[in-house]
């Protein structure tokens, strides 16, 4: 079974409303989560580290008012996508390494879609 | 705007044949290796992993190989079938995690 749950796994949202996307670590708890988008036929691009109890750690290039990211409690991370836009639509990621660092679990990805 | 990303070479092997997906790191102190298998319109899932101590690691039809002395790990797929069509990346940790790039595998009927 899922260890990293995502949900939505699917959504369509307006342009200009915001969306926000739940990580959830199951069984395990992560001081860790990592976020990523995911264009067709591309890698993993990784967008921030997120990490609980502070402020997110973001990858060059990629707005922080635009993706916020919050890290609540040891299971849980969210990825906002604040005024989304067209340009937005994409397949987003997270994972999140068990507290040994030894592995590190996917989610199931959520595919965001604005219109 | 249109973001940059790595474009995945892609692997086309005839059904039934024996896969071998490459991937080289960097870090001579990573001491744990993994490869995922990301279908599409998934997220990756874990399939096999070597520690650093060891050669060679098999599965069931897959083995992973692992040479550090050119820090190169491999991933070997028996008898490929078309569920096996996805990318392939590995993950080399050691203090971070980092991913390979990636490779599509295509399985030809």
């Amino acid at each position: 079974g899922a260890v990293v749950s995502q949900h939505p796994s699917w959504v369509i949202c307006k342009s200009g409303t915001s969306v926000k996307i739940e990580c959830r670590s199951l069984d395990f708890q992560a001081t860790t989560m990592f976020w990523y988008r995911q264009f067709p036929k591309q890698s993993l691009m990784l967008m921030a580290t997120s990490n609980e109890g502070s402020k997110a750690t973001y990858e060059q290039g990629v707005e922080k008012d635009k993706f916020l990211i919050n890290h609540a409690s040891l299971t849980l991370s969210t990825l906002t996508v604040t005024s989304a836009h067209p340009e937005d639509s994409s397949f987003y990621i997270c994972s999140a390494p068990t507290l040994s660092g030894n592995t590190i679990y996917f989610g199931e990805g959520s595919w965001l879609t604005v219109v | 705007g249109e973001s940059v990303g790595l474009h995945l070479p892609t692997l086309s092997v005839q059904e039934g044949d024996n896969s071998i997906i490459n991937c080289a790191y960097s870090n001579s102190a990573s001491d744990y290796f993994i490869w995922y298998k990301q279908e599409s319109g998934k997220g990756p899932q874990f399939i096999i992993d070597i520690r650093s101590n060891m050669d060679k690691r098999q599965g069931q039809r897959v083995t992973v190989l692992l040479n550090k002395t050119v820090k190169h790990l491999s991933l070997q797929i028996a008898a490929t079938q078309p569920g096996d069509s996805a990318v392939y990346f590995c993950a080399e940790t050691g203090q971070n995690f980092v991913f390979g790039p990636g490779t599509r595998l295509s399985v030809l009927p």
